[in-house]
């Protein structure tokens, strides 16, 4: 167990619904990281949150965002869903931002799109 | 721009053997990270390994070690004394300090380990 919590487990719903998928770091942890995991594009990052601030973008489509909250959980909003969105949603929190630190992956939300 | 090459999509080896796993990378950045995390069938990813672009040894960790060779820029991942639930995808991945601190991460080799 990495101490990083992920709900839902499992999340099925419709194309163009929104869903919000929520992330709690481990105890500690200032970084918040969001990640997408699909078939046919792999690991990829989506965005990173810092105590309560924005840090980095990567991937992430116009459709999608997200925000970190003062008790430093985090949320990734997901709008207009396509059959593409389907795929494995990771948080991952570290204690900072550095390069040496590692990430702590949570379980993960497995999103499908119908 | 940062790239992470696992150039094996699958590997096999037999129980209790060694197996090397192969990551490249490229960057630009003189200092930087690198990562191995392990992602059974559950799903979860499990990290394994960090090895930094200034440590002069190889980062060990209980049966895992890195052989970190920075002037070829790989840092393949050796497993001793393979267990069946060595069974997963494995994944490389880097960090680096200058630029977007996220992890980038390569395509993965799936390895089974064969009683």
């Amino acid at each position: 167990d990495s101490g990083v919590t992920q709900t839902p487990k499992h999340l099925i719903t419709a194309t163009g619904q929104r869903v919000t998928l929520r992330c709690s770091p481990r105890s500690g942890d200032l970084s918040v990281y969001w990640y997408q995991q699909s078939l046919d594009q792999g690991l990829q990052f989506l965005i990173q949150y810092y105590n309560g601030e924005e840090r980095a973008k990567g991937n992430i489509l116009e459709r999608f965002s997200a925000q970190q909250f003062p008790d430093l959980h985090s949320e990734l909003n997901l709008s207009s869903l396509e059959l593409g969105d389907s795929a494995l949603y990771f948080c991952a929190s570290s204690v900072g931002s550095n390069s040496y630190n590692e990430q702590f992956f949570g379980p993960g939300t497995r999103l499908t799109v119908l | 721009a940062q790239k992470i090459t696992q150039t094996q999509p699958g590997m096999f080896v037999q129980e209790k053997e060694a197996v090397t796993l192969d990551c490249t990378y490229d960057t630009s950045d003189p200092s930087y990270g690198l990562f191995w995390y392990k992602q059974p069938s559950s799903g979860e990813m499990i990290f394994l390994i960090y090895q930094g672009s200034y440590d002069q040894q190889n980062a060990t960790e209980g049966r895992y070690s890195l052989n970190f060779q920075k002037a070829r820029k790989s840092a393949n991942l050796v497993i001793s004394a393979s267990q069946l639930g060595d069974s997963a995808m494995y994944f490389c991945a880097m960090r680096e300090v200058g630029g977007r601190r996220a992890l980038t991460f390569g395509s993965g080799t799936r390895l089974q380990v064969q009683p």
